[in-house]
């Protein structure tokens, strides 16, 4: 099982909307509608932001949105905040209690 | 709260084994299927192994198959992951995490535990 392709970094000045990109194959992302999101500060624990997608758990800010098409996912960060700096991972189930992370995203706000 | 927390890492030689253990509290630790994910220094998560509620079903990333064994005993609300045959690959922060179950993420995740493979 490889890993879901993301690009190693994204940036963005504060109030601007990011996304992040997350390319998988028809075996994983292209056959569940199963892709979450983990945002991750240094030396920190991952943390869930978007589940089932588009879905984000209680507690997390409607500035973060997720969507897919395809075999591709995509994280979308509105009106970017200083705290939003940190590393970004999805995530998608690939059938028979396997799952694949992708390589993560850093994202830098400028 | 609703806490994992993970302990048993450290340093190890090629070959030889440890095991880690990670202790659940504030929810029903029954009730969760449950998954450990490691994060090898400055690189990416990487998933490695699952095991369902009742442990009745186990699986295993390829890069771990036949030599980590994870488990869980429901009356002591813990997980554990036994790993022999440890490689230098191997070395990571090894995190215990809750599967949400219909929806397939991992909700909540302990602090990691520290392994280190080495001579």
């Amino acid at each position: 099982q490889s890993a879901l392709t993301q690009p190693a970094s994204v940036s963005g000045s504060p109030g601007q909307s990011i996304t992040i990109s997350c390319t998988g194959t028809s075996s994983d992302v292209g056959s569940y509608n199963l892709v979450s999101w983990y945002q991750q500060h240094p030396g920190k624990a991952p943390k869930l932001m978007i589940y089932e997608v588009s879905k984000r758990p209680s507690g997390v800010s409607n500035r973060f949105s997720g969507s897919k098409s395809g075999n591709t996912a995509s994280l979308t960060i509105s009106g970017l905040q200083a705290e939003d700096e940190a590393d970004y991972y999805c995530c998608s189930y690939a059938g028979r209690s396997r799952w694949v992370f992708g390589g993560g995203t850093k994202l830098t706000v400028l | 709260q609703v806490q994992l927390v993970e302990s048993g890492g450290g340093l190890v030689k090629p070959g030889g084994s440890l095991r880690l253990s990670c202790a659940a509290s504030g929810f029903t630790f029954s009730d969760y299927y449950m998954s450990w994910i490691r994060q090898a220094p400055g690189k990416g998560l990487e998933w490695v192994s699952y095991i369902s509620s009742s442990s009745s079903y186990t699986n295993y990333a390829d890069s771990v198959k036949g030599r980590f064994t994870i488990s869980r005993d429901n009356a002591k609300n813990s997980l554990y992951l036994q790993m022999n045959s440890l490689r230098a690959e191997d070395t990571a922060v090894y995190y215990c995490a809750r599967v949400i179950g219909s929806s397939n993420a991992f909700d909540i995740w302990g602090q990691g535990t520290m392994v280190t493979v080495s001579s």
